[in-house]
């Protein structure tokens, strides 16, 4: 399994402010960059993923952008509102691996959009 | 379609006694896997099982043990728990296969648990 870093572990944005959190990982054979958005009192889902041979994805306001040779990929929400305040996940991993692989997370951000 | 099922939601322990949290799921999906949510610490992996059969430990299996009951159904086991195991579990899933969607976890809805 992967050892995972995010940084910072907390954020506090102003509405309408940019929030970046940063994934570090360490098996150079990922090839998969999920993030995971856990809203208070309920389960994590998948906002945004993208795979190693594209280096950046958006959908809408949120972009992940991925840098293999540094071993790390962000997560990028523009116009923050009150409903992205959130726990933010990274787990990346070797997809389609279907034998034996831990997905190990990281240990989340926390951010907390202020109107 | 119900994705992924936990039971049970809530439960109070007393140190010493044993119980088993369930997860099913319904997506016919080959790798299920448990993790604990504690403050600060994020999701860590206590189990997991990447197909049909197979177990295996995770960051932190101690005082827990698993079961693949078969592909929809796997279990976690805290055979004498302690105040240390009070947490929140998650159960996910994922189908882990060469196709759109595969890498996608899906989250059961969670289980609170206390050991006083």
């Amino acid at each position: 399994g992967e050892n995972v870093e995010q940084h910072p572990s907390t954020l506090s944005v102003q509405e309408g402010d940019s929030a970046v959190i940063k994934c570090t990982y360490s098996d150079s054979a990922s090839n998969y960059f999920p993030w995971y958005k856990q809203e208070l009192g309920k389960r994590p889902q998948l906002i945004i993923d993208i795979r190693s041979n594209v280096g950046e994805k958006k959908d809408q306001r949120i972009a992940v952008t991925l840098n293999k040779t540094a071993k790390h990929f962000s997560l990028h929400i523009t116009e923050t509102q009150p409903e992205d305040s959130a726990v933010y996940f990274c787990a990346p991993y070797r997809r389609n691996s279907n034998s034996g692989y831990a997905l190990n997370f990281g240990k989340g951000t926390s951010l907390l959009v202020t109107p | 379609n119900a994705g992924v099922t936990q039971t049970p939601k809530f439960q109070v322990l007393k140190t010493g006694q044993s119980m088993t949290l369930q997860c099913a799921q319904d997506m016919n999906h080959n790798s299920m896997y448990w993790y604990r949510q504690d403050p600060g610490m994020g999701l860590r992996l206590i189990y997991y099982s990447a197909s049909e059969g197979t177990t295996d430990k995770g960051e932190v299996p101690n005082g827990y043990n698993v079961s693949r009951l078969n592909k929809r159904e796997f279990s976690l086991r805290l055979e004498s728990a302690a105040p240390s195991q009070t947490s929140v579990y998650f159960c996910a899933s994922k189908r882990s296969t060469a196709t759109t969607g595969a890498n996608v976890l899906t989250f059961g809805a969670g289980s609170r648990l206390t050991v006083l």
